[in-house]
């Protein structure tokens, strides 16, 4: 069946710095890549998307990179705050006849001060 | 836009008692996931319905869980009877008619169930 990989499982940034996580996929149908932010003790909520005709979408600090042939995408986030200490799920969509997401297992993202 | 409801928001129960969850999707959303998430686990999906209709219910990890929902603005997630393994955090999410790639989920806040 459909197995989305996500890595790092944890993350330390300096602030200032960049960080980024990636995601691998197996089922090449997939063709919706939405990131989750959940912080401690929230829901999770969507940040950023991509679909699978596009190659990149950016918005603001947070962009969204696809390789559909090597089937993976990342998440990448600039100029980190300690606001963005959370944790991050990728999750593909599968498109054969049924609206699941398959999410990462997460990457706990922590920006130290 | 209230975004997803859910009640309660943490409940605590005994073992052997039933669980009633609830859930108010977004108004107008015709699909309703509901999801559990645990440390181990993670995030893993229990059941979806479309226009009401139970669509995909190979997650519900046995017959002590059911779902329903009986008209669009409201479902439910029952457990009967309840043991501490089900301890989790509960999340049902909705979303709108589906675009070229599929439907974008918005996340209720959650509830938190203790099953003592």
């Amino acid at each position: 069946g459909e197995n989305v990989e996500q890595h790092p499982s944890t993350l330390s940034v300096q602030e200032g710095d960049s960080a980024v996580i990636k995601c691998t996929y197996s089922d090449s149908a997939s063709n919706y890549f939405p990131w989750y932010k959940q912080e401690l003790g929230k829901r999770p909520q969507l940040i950023i998307d991509i679909r699978s005709n596009v190659g990149e979408k950016k918005d603001q600090r947070i962009a969204v990179t696809l390789n559909k042939t090597a089937k993976h995408f990342s998440l990448h986030i600039t100029e980190t705050q300690p606001e963005d200490s959370a944790v991050y799920f990728c999750a593909t969509h599968l498109t054969s006849g049924t609206y699941k997401y398959i999410f990462g297992t997460g990457t706990r993202l922590k920006v130290l001060a | 836009d209230a975004g997803v409801i859910q009640s309660p928001r943490h409940e605590v129960t005994e073992m052997g008692q039933e669980v009633t969850l609830r859930c108010k999707p977004i108004s107008g959303h015709d699909y309703l996931f509901w999801y559990r998430q645990t440390m181990m686990r993670g995030l893993e999906l229990l059941i979806y319905f479309n226009n009401n209709v139970p669509i995909d219910d190979s997650g519900m990890p046995e017959d002590r869980f059911s779902a329903k929902m009986p008209n669009a603005s409201f479902s439910t997630l029952k457990i009967q009877p309840s043991e501490p393994r089900d301890s989790a955090v509960y999340f049902c999410a909705s979303g709108g008619s589906p675009g070229p790639d599929g439907v974008t989920q918005y996340f209720g806040p959650g509830t938190r169930l203790t099953v003592l």
